[in-house]
Formats: structure tokens, C-alpha cells, sequence
């Protein structure tokens, strides 16, 4: 069965420092989203992607984060300069539309810790 | 905006028993969609349940079903015949149908079910 994969599993980085996470979204999905959970706290919404930009973000999505697809298959989120803050679960999602019925399926996440 | 509000921060079910998580949700939307997801401790969403708002029957996938209240803005899940692997956080989601401003999930504060043996 098709699967949303993320890598790397754990990052750890010094504070200012910039982090890629990497996701691989199901090969037939045309929206992808990312979303973050802080330990002990609700899953947020950060941002939704179709068709090379941006269809959405949340108010959490400032200027230090952005998204990319730099090729046919990878999706990724960088945090230009990390705070102790970003520290979180970043989960990316895909779907095959972005229409409501269309279930968004989650990869595995990405555990980062900023120092 | 929309709200998910999940009020059951620990719930604990007997192996083999039933257990029902409450969800709330607050919308002026008439239609949209609800879904559950479950976190296990690798911390995987996994998708577990969803119901269409027009759909008045509730949804059910095998051991789990919803009990979908639409006037009450409710939306519980049920387990039946608890196993060891249910034992999970639980999340309660709402989307709205709107293609460009929807597509977001919006997430309760999860409900971490223990299952004992």
C-alpha cells in the first residue's frame, strides 16, 4: 500500500541554524500539506501546496518557513533560522484533491529539536 | 473559524469491552467532513474513521464506528471489543468542503485511550 514517507526520522540542530525536512508524498497526490505537533499539544496546520504554490497557510507560517517541490517527487519545509520554539513533530500529509471528502494521509514525521 | 474540542484527556477501556471518545465541534458551515485519527506511540497519524455531514447514516469501518449528531455538533467514536493495539492518542478532525480556503484539518486536543488486559 502507497505511503507518505519522511525523512530524517530525528534532526537535531543548534538554535539559527537552518533544517530541511524532506517528505515523499503517494505517487498519484496533487496536494501536500504540513502540519506540526508540539510535544503534549494539538496537531496545527502550517501549510497547504498545490501545483507548485502555496494554497494556504496558517498563521504560524511566517517568514522563516517556506516549501518547496524541487522535483516530481519530494516535498520539503525549511526553517530558515531556528528558535528553541520550532522544536516539534512535523507531519507532512498528501491527498488527491484538496476537496473535503479527499482524506489527507500522514507520513511518519519528523521529530526536530532545536538546542 | 472552526473549533475541535475533545474533553476526555485519558479514557481506559477492559480488553474485549466497548469505549466511546467524545468530540465536539463548533461551524457555521452546513456542510463538511469529520474524521478521527489515531497516534500511536510511534506517533503515526493513522486514519481511522471519517463521515460526510450530508450523510445522515454514521460510519462504520469494523470495530469502529461514529455516532454522528449534527444538530448537537457531536461527533463520538466507538470501539468495540477493545484489543492491546487500540491503545493509542486519539484525535477527532473537522475539514471543511471549501476547495481553495478548506483545506486544512482542524484538530481536537486528543484523547489518549489505555487498554487493559
Amino acid at each position: 500500500e502507497p505511503e507518505v514517507t519522511q525523512t530524517p526520522s530525528h534532526q537535531v540542530t543548534q538554535m539559527g541554524q537552518e533544517v530541511i525536512l524532506r517528505c515523499v508524498p503517494i505517487s498519484n497526490h496533487l496536494y501536500f500539506y504540513w502540519y506540526r505537533q508540539i510535544l503534549g499539544q494539538k496537531v496545527e496546520f502550517l501549510v497547504s501546496f498545490y501545483n507548485n504554490e502555496i494554497s494556504e497557510k496558517s498563521e504560524i507560517f511566517d517568514d522563516q518557513f517556506s516549501v518547496e517541490r524541487p522535483d516530481g517527487s519530494n516535498f520539503t519545509l525549511k526553517i530558515r533560522s531556528t528558535k528553541l520554539e520550532d522544536s516539534a513533530m512535523y507531519f507532512c500529509a498528501s491527498s488527491t484533491s484538496s476537496g473535503g471528502g479527499k482524506t489527507q494521509y500522514f507520513g511518519p514525521g519528523t521529530r526536530l529539536l532545536v538546542l | 473559524a472552526q473549533t475541535v474540542t475533545q474533553s476526555q484527556p485519558e479514557m481506559s477501556v477492559q480488553e474485549a469491552e466497548t469505549v466511546t471518545l467524545s468530540c465536539t465541534y463548533d461551524t457555521s458551515e452546513s456542510d463538511y467532513y469529520l474524521f478521527w485519527y489515531k497516534q500511536p506511540p510511534s506517533r503515526q497519524m493513522i486514519l481511522v474513521i471519517r463521515q460526510e455531514a450530508y450523510k445522515q447514516q454514521n460510519a462504520t469501518e469494523n470495530r469502529f464506528s461514529v455516532n454522528f449528531q449534527k444538530a448537537a455538533k457531536s461527533f463520538s467514536l466507538k470501539i468495540s471489543d477493545s484489543q492491546l493495539g487500540d491503545a493509542a492518542m486519539y484525535f477527532c478532525a473537522y475539514r471543511s468542503p471549501q476547495e481553495t480556503s478548506g483545506s486544512r484539518l482542524t484538530f481536537g486536543e486528543g484523547t489518549q485511550l489505555t487498554v487493559n488486559p
